[in-house]
Formats: C-alpha cells, sequence, structure tokens
C-alpha cells in the first residue's frame, strides 16, 4: 500500500495550539483526510481538503497542504482537553480505498 | 446522517473457532464496503474490499481463506476470521461509501475487537 507517516506524540498545553504533521509518498491522491479517534472507538472525520487545495479552514481547524513536498498539516486552534485522542492522515485517489498514516497520540495538558 | 454499524462489538472466543463480524449500512446501499484492521497503538490497515454480487479484493499479505468476506445484499458484508489464532485479536473496523455522495461520505463504522484466546 501507499506510505502514510506521522509523528506518534504531540503534547500540548490547554489553550495552544496543536500541529499535527503527514506526510505521503502516492502522488496520485486526490483527497487527504484527517480523521480522530478516541479510545475504543471508531474514527470521526474531521476534515478533508482537495490536492489543488493549498488551505482549508474549518472553525478551529486548519489544514495546509504543501503537495510538492507531499506534506499535510492539521492545526487546531484553542486546543482543548477533549481534543486528546488519536490524529490520523490518510489518503484516498478515489475516495473509496484509504491509506491511513500511523496516528499521532495529541495530549492536551490543563 | 448516514451511520455504519458492526455486531458484534467485542468478541472473545477460543482459538480455533470461526468469528462472523457483520458491517451494515443504515441508510444507503454501499456496492463496495471496506475491512480494516487495526493492532493496539498501531494505524489502521486494509485488508481487503468487498464487492456486492462478487469475489472480495485483498490487499497483498492478508489470507484470503483466512478472512472470508461475503457481501451478500447492498447493505451487508460479513468478515469471518477462520481457525482464530491469538494472533488474530485485533480491532476490526469496516467502512462504506454513500456513492450519491462526494469525498466525505465514507463512513467508518464503531469497530469490533477480537479477543482470541
Amino acid at each position: 500500500g501507499e506510505d502514510v507517516e506521522q509523528s506518534l506524540f504531540l503534547s500540548v498545553r490547554e489553550g495552544d495550539s496543536s500541529v499535527i504533521n503527514c506526510t505521503y509518498t502516492d502522488s496520485s491522491s486526490t483527497y487527504l483526510y484527517w480523521y480522530k479517534q478516541e479510545p475504543g472507538a471508531g474514527l470521526q472525520l474531521l476534515t478533508y481538503i482537495f490536492s489543488n487545495m493549498d488551505m482549508k479552514q474549518d472553525q478551529r481547524l486548519t489544514v495546509l497542504l504543501n503537495k510538492k513536498d507531499k506534506h499535510l498539516s492539521l492545526r487546531i486552534a484553542d486546543t482543548q482537553t477533549g481534543d486528546s485522542a488519536i490524529y490520523f492522515c490518510a489518503e484516498s485517489d478515489n475516495f473509496n480505498k484509504f491509506y491511513f498514516g500511523s496516528g499521532t497520540k495529541l495530549n492536551v495538558k490543563p | 446522517g448516514a451511520v455504519v454499524s458492526q455486531h458484534p462489538s467485542r468478541v472473545i472466543c477460543k482459538s480455533g473457532t470461526s468469528v462472523k463480524i457483520e458491517c451494515r449500512s443504515l441508510d444507503f446501499q454501499a456496492t463496495t464496503m471496506f475491512w480494516y484492521r487495526q493492532f493496539p497503538k498501531q494505524s489502521l490497515m486494509l485488508m481487503a474490499t468487498s464487492n456486492e454480487g462478487s469475489k472480495a479484493t485483498y490487499e497483498q499479505g492478508v489470507e484470503k481463506d483466512k478472512f472470508l468476506i461475503n457481501h451478500a445484499s447492498l447493505t451487508l458484508s460479513t468478515l469471518t476470521v477462520t481457525s482464530a489464532h491469538p494472533e488474530d485479536s485485533s480491532f476490526y473496523i469496516c467502512s462504506a461509501r454513500d456513492e450519491r455522495g462526494g469525498p466525505d461520505t465514507q463512513y467508518f463504522g464503531p469497530g469490533t475487537r477480537l479477543t482470541v484466546l
């Protein structure tokens, strides 16, 4: 499958911004996604970006895409303790098969 | 909104037995569903694509005789783990896409935690 990589851990203080990074290898990826997974639960879609876009903002979330470097990031503004979870980036070329990164565990300290 | 359900949510079985996991799309039809496996503290790995009315397509390294997939209707796919062993213990997640929609209509089930003793 395609290679999608993320750093494993991130720790921030409540109220700070969090930036989670992801790199991918498949240049044919059409859409790139960010999912949130809380312990023992399934995946919650947070946001996605089309590959011809550089940035997408959705309330506290900002996605940046550098297609040349195949680098994707998710910025969470004003991070809250409820944001503590594992965040996965994923790529898809046709909305069907998804290839996930290893996940970044975000720990938000009060 | 669209929902994908899985049953059971948890199952514990003895080594050597077979376990069936169901994945249902609740308010849309899906000609294609997907099965993923997630090991503890690891990512989701795509196992196979379940195709309604035809054979499933397996990813490289996934044993098709071990993980039997049946997509008998447009709302139901089943994954059967045959002759389960402790190394099959994992979190299994299915997904289905509502083809009427766009890129945000791939819905993931809540997952099934399989423990093989």
